[in-house]
């Protein structure tokens, strides 16, 4: 079955510096990989995907993650946090067999001024 | 765009009584919706994958005759809690697919549901 990993629990960084939020997978066959962000008492918002091409994918708010078969990892970076990057954010994949998504369980991204 | 509504946006009910969420596409139309359910903390768990005009496959653990799910048009589709307990307060998440082979989920902005 499919999964997805996140290490950390929560990611402090101050604002300015770069930021990356790890996401490691097991799937069989082609991963495809989501990033999501959530904001308190709200739904998740799509950030970018990996389907094919391309290691490096770049999203909204300025953010990429690259993708890495041979660590199978998908790590979201962003090269100069904002404070407003404060948020919780859950990796996600969705093997080609299935219709479902399944969730990490979330890194919590601090920014501090 | 791909926008996902869901209504209520928070919802107190009595236990032992029904309450009815529901989640529309805005849009577009979707073939297929999915329900989860977040504790606080925690990841999203896959509760129901539901296809427009058929019955809702759920996931293992989930009970459908307690989590109702009705998904009776390609932009509309609804969950209900039966008989609800204390134990199933919490935030109710819908998201939607434009189509079979669309990859990407739009996520309603959820419910919370607490029960007293």
């Amino acid at each position: 079955a499919q999964s997805v990993a996140q290490p950390e629990d929560q990611v402090n960084v101050a604002e300015g510096n770069p930021l990356t939020v790890k996401c490691t997978y097991s799937v069989s066959g082609n991963p495809y990989l989501f990033w999501y962000v959530q904001y308190p008492n709200r739904g998740l918002q799509f950030l970018l995907k990996y389907i094919t091409g391309d290691n490096l994918v770049k999203g909204s708010y300025g953010f990429e993650a690259e993708f890495n078969k041979s660590q199978t990892s998908f790590h979201l970076k962003k090269p100069s946090a904002l404070v407003s990057d404060s948020a919780l954010y859950f990796c996600a994949v969705r093997d080609t067999g299935f219709q479902k998504l399944v969730f990490g369980t979330g890194t919590r991204l601090l920014v501090s001024p | 765009g791909a926008v996902v509504s869901q209504h209520p946006s928070w919802v107190i009910c009595k236990s032992g009584t029904s309450v009815k969420i529901e989640c529309r596409s805005l849009d577009f139309q979707a073939t297929t919706m999915f329900w989860y359910r977040q504790f606080p903390k925690q990841s999203l768990m896959l509760m129901a994958t539901s296809n427009e005009g058929s019955k809702a496959t759920y996931e293992q653990g989930v009970e459908k005759d307690k989590f109702l799910i009705n998904h009776a048009s390609l932009t509309l589709s609804t969950l209900t809690v039966t008989s609800a307990h204390p134990e199933d307060s919490s935030f109710y998440i819908c998201s939607a697919r434009k189509g079979q082979l669309s990859y990407e989920q739009y996520f309603g902005p959820g419910t919370r549901l607490t029960v007293t």
